[in-house]
């Protein structure tokens, strides 16, 4: 069946540090990628997504690409904010469902 | 995009014991969907909640464990039944508002359920 298999956090970076969450996955077909983004308090929220092979997802700062090669969907950000400081979800979706990542927690201390 | 207010949003509950969530939208939705997220786990789909039909349960979830109700478009309850320390997770409420796309959900800040 589907999976998303993520970077095991936590993660602390210092502020203005690049950040990289490596996120993979198994799937049949032609999945659409997602990452989430769970803020302190909050539910979770769509930081962005890939529809096909090559779209390359962004949204405040962030990227993400989607590698058919390689099975990946990696996040990026080139500085990071302590206002980043969240719990990230990879996610992909196959026969109308979405399986998620086991989530990894990012702090950013200034 | 769809605001969800989740209650309780936390509580401490006795083995053997029910809890019901309720799940409250700002907006009209056709489906709402109940999640689970055992700690250090990820998010597991439990059921799908149509208005005016029953909810369609995942494998391994069962109804008489984890009933719904959905008796309008913006409202859901979930109940988890006769409590153990193995219910101890985070539930979450979720939406796909309309226009979104596919599988893009808005999420409720969950409930964190605590079995002793």
């Amino acid at each position: 069946g589907d999976s998303v298999t993520q970077m095991e956090g936590p993660v602390t970076l210092s502020e203005e540090a690049f950040l990289t969450i490596n996120c993979t996955y198994t799937a049949t077909g032609y999945p659409s990628l997602f990452w989430y983004v769970q803020y302190p308090g909050e539910g979770l929220q769509l930081l962005l997504k890939a529809t096909k092979a090559d779209d390359k997802g962004s949204n405040k700062g962030f990227e993400a690409t989607y590698r058919k090669e390689t099975t990946s969907f990696h996040l990026e950000k080139g500085s990071v904010q302590v206002s980043d400081s969240a719990v990230y979800f990879c996610a992909l979706s196959g026969n109308e469902k979405l399986t998620f990542g086991t989530g990894t927690r990012l702090t950013i201390i200034p | 995009s769809a605001v969800i207010s989740q209650k309780p949003s936390r509580d401490i509950c006795q083995r053997g014991t029910s809890l019901t969530i309720q799940c409250q939208v700002d907006s009209q939705v056709t489906m709402m969907f109940w999640y689970r997220q055992q700690p250090g786990q990820s998010l597991t789909l439990i059921a799908t909640a149509n208005q005016g039909s029953e909810a369609t349960y995942e494998s391994g979830f069962v109804i008489d464990k984890f009933p719904i109700s959905r008796p309008n478009l913006t409202f859901s309850t979930l109940t988890v039944s006769n409590m153990s320390p193995e219910d101890s997770s985070i539930y979450l409420c979720s939406v796909e508002p309309g226009g979104s796309g596919a599988n893009v959900l808005t999420f409720g800040a969950g409930s964190r359920l605590t079995v002793l």
